[in-house]
C-alpha cells in the first residue's frame, strides 16, 4: 500500500528547515521506514532509513515516534539542489516490490 | 563502484513498433527490478528478476516482458507500442532484494516517447 506524505507540495526558501511527514498507521513490526528522493528525469535515490527514534545522516534526519505510526523527514537548511520529490516507503522485502505513492514535491526558492 | 546504468537514455518510436531497453546493475547485485513512471500513474512496478528468474510481476499487459542474463544484466521489451507507453523506464538493483532494509539503487532511466 502506497504511503501518503504531507504536504503534497511545498515551496521553501533556501536556508530554511523543511519537514515532511508520512503516515503509516498499519506499520508492521518488521517494517523499516525508508525515504527516497527523486530529481526531475532521474531515478529515485535512497536518502535515509530508520526503524525507531531518530536517525541522522549527512543529508537528512528522520524522526520516528514511539508508536511508529508516522515519521518526519527533516531537511536542514535546504538549498536549490534539494528541489525534488520525496517519497516515504515501507519496503516489505522478500522480493516484494517497492510501492511508491505520489510523494511530496519540494521546490526550493532562492 | 559504478552505479546502475541504463541504455539508451532516450528513445523515440512509433506506434506498433517494439523496443528493448537494457540495464546493467551494480557489480555484485543479483536482483533487478523495472518500474514505469508516468505523470498520471506515478512509479509503477513492472517486474523483478533474480538469478535469471522472474520473481515478481506487476499488473502490466503481456506486451511488457523482460529477462535477465547470467551476468545479472537485464533487458525489458515492449512490443506493439502504444502512445500510452511513453514514459520514463527505471531499473533498480539490489544485492538480493531480501531484507526489508535492503536498499534498491536506481539507474537514470530511459525516456521513451511513442509517436
Amino acid at each position: 500500500l502506497a504511503k501518503t506524505t504531507k504536504p503534497i507540495s511545498m515551496d521553501s526558501y533556501e536556508g530554511q528547515e523543511v519537514n515532511i511527514t508520512c503516515s503509516h498507521n498499519n506499520i508492521a513490526t518488521n517494517d523499516y521506514i525508508t525515504w527516497y528522493q527523486q530529481f526531475p528525469s532521474q531515478g529515485p535515490r535512497f536518502i535515509i532509513q530508520g526503524y525507531k527514534t531518530k536517525v541522522t545522516n549527512e543529508v537528512a534526519s528522520l524522526f520516528i515516534p514511539a508508536d511508529r505510526k508516522s515519521s518526519t523527514l527533516s531537511l536542514p537548511r535546504v538549498s536549490l539542489s534539494d528541489t525534488a520529490v520525496y517519497y516515504c516507503l515501507l519496503p516489505r522485502g522478500g522480493n516484494t516490490p517497492l510501492v511508491f505513492g505520489k510523494g511530496t514535491r519540494l521546490s526550493v526558492i532562492a | 563502484k559504478a552505479g546502475v546504468t541504463q541504455t539508451p537514455r532516450y528513445l523515440i518510436k512509433t506506434r506498433g513498433q517494439q523496443v528493448t531497453l537494457s540495464c546493467s546493475p551494480i557489480s555484485g547485485h543479483r536482483s533487478v527490478s523495472w518500474y514505469q513512471q508516468t505523470p498520471g500513474q506515478g512509479l509503477q512496478f513492472l517486474f523483478e528478476y533474480f538469478s535469471e528468474t522472474q520473481r515478481n510481476k506487476g499488473n502490466f499487459p503481456g506486451r511488457f516482458s523482460g529477462r535477465q542474463f547470467s551476468n545479472s544484466r537485464s533487458e525489458m521489451n515492449v512490443s506493439t507500442l502504444e502512445l500510452g507507453d511513453s514514459a520514463l523506464y527505471l531499473c533498480a538493483s539490489s544485492y538480493q532484494n531480501g531484507p526489508p532494509q535492503e536498499t534498491q539503487y536506481f539507474g537514470p532511466g530511459t525516456r521513451l516517447l511513442v509517436l
